[in-house]
C-alpha cells in the first residue's frame, strides 16, 4: 500500500481537462511544499513533470500544472493531448525519518 | 545534462546479493547539487525508493529495506552502486539510479532502468 493516495485511473478526450489528485498527511503532502509528479510511459522511466507543488521543469507544456490544499496535491493537464496518455506518480517529501514517498500511480487514459 | 545508466546483472538467485552500478555523466558526482538515489518498481506496480548517498558518503535509506541496503560511491568513476542482500522473488523489479534535488525534494534526472528477476 502506497503513502499516497491516487486514483487507479482517469481519463479524458483529446481538449479536454483532467485532473488528477494525490492525498496525504499532514506529516507528507500537507506538511511541506515539496511535491512532484512525474509521467511515465509504458517501459520508459519516469520523467518530472512538476516539482515543488506548481513549478514546471524547462521543456515541460504549460498544459501541466499542480497546486495543493491541505493534505491533497493535485495535477490539472489541460487541452489532452494523444501523448498525453501514461501513468503518473505522485512524490513528497515527509520528513527526516521517512524523507520521500510516492502514491501508487494513475492511469490516464486519452479516448 | 546529467545522463544516469545502469548496469548490473539481470538474473540474481533467491537469498544472493542483487549489486546494480549506476554510471553518471555530463556532470560531477561530488559537485554537491543532487543526492544519488536508487527506486525500484516491481512489474506492474508502483514506484518505491530505496535510499540515497551525498559525494561525501552519507546515506540515507528507506526503513522497509534499511536491513539489507547499501549505498555507495565512487567519485574517482563518477559512479554509485546498490547493494540489496538476502532477495526473494519479491524484490523482482526494475531498478532506477536517480539524481535527487536536495533543496527541493524532486528527482532531476532519471537512468533509462534495468530489471532485475530474482529467480533460481
Amino acid at each position: 500500500q502506497s503513502a499516497l493516495t491516487q486514483p487507479r485511473s482517469v481519463s479524458g478526450s483529446p481538449g479536454q481537462s483532467v485532473t488528477i489528485s494525490c492525498t496525504g498527511t499532514s506529516s507528507d503532502v500537507g506538511g511541506y511544499n515539496y511535491v512532484s509528479w512525474y509521467q511515465q510511459h509504458p517501459g520508459k522511466a519516469p520523467k518530472l513533470m512538476i516539482y515543488d507543488v506548481s513549478k514546471r521543469p524547462s521543456g515541460v507544456p504549460d498544459r501541466f500544472s499542480g497546486s495543493k490544499s491541505g493534505n491533497t496535491a493535485s495535477l490539472t493537464i489541460s487541452g489532452l493531448q494523444a501523448e498525453d496518455e501514461a501513468d503518473y506518480y505522485c512524490c513528497s517529501y515527509a520528513g527526516s525519518y521517512t524523507f520521500a514517498v510516492f502514491g501508487g500511480g494513475t492511469k490516464l487514459t486519452v479516448l | 545534462q546529467v545522463q544516469l545508466q545502469e548496469s548490473g546483472p539481470g538474473l540474481v538467485k533467491p537469498s544472493q546479493t542483487l549489486s546494480l552500478t549506476c554510471t553518471v555523466s555530463g556532470g560531477s558526482i561530488s559537485s554537491g547539487d543532487y543526492y544519488w538515489s536508487w527506486i525500484r518498481q516491481p512489474p506492474g506496480k508502483g514506484l518505491e525508493w530505496i535510499g540515497y548517498i551525498y559525494y561525501s558518503g552519507s546515506t540515507y535509506y528507506n526503513p522497509s529495506l534499511k536491513s539489507r541496503v547499501t549505498i555507495s560511491v565512487d567519485t574517482s568513476k563518477n559512479q554509485f552502486s546498490l547493494k540489496l542482500s538476502s532477495v526473494t522473488a519479491a524484490d523482482t523489479a526494475v531498478y532506477y539510479c536517480a539524481a535527487l534535488r536536495g533543496e527541493d525534494w524532486y528527482f532531476d534526472y532519471w537512468g533509462q532502468g534495468t530489471l532485475v528477476t530474482v529467480s533460481s
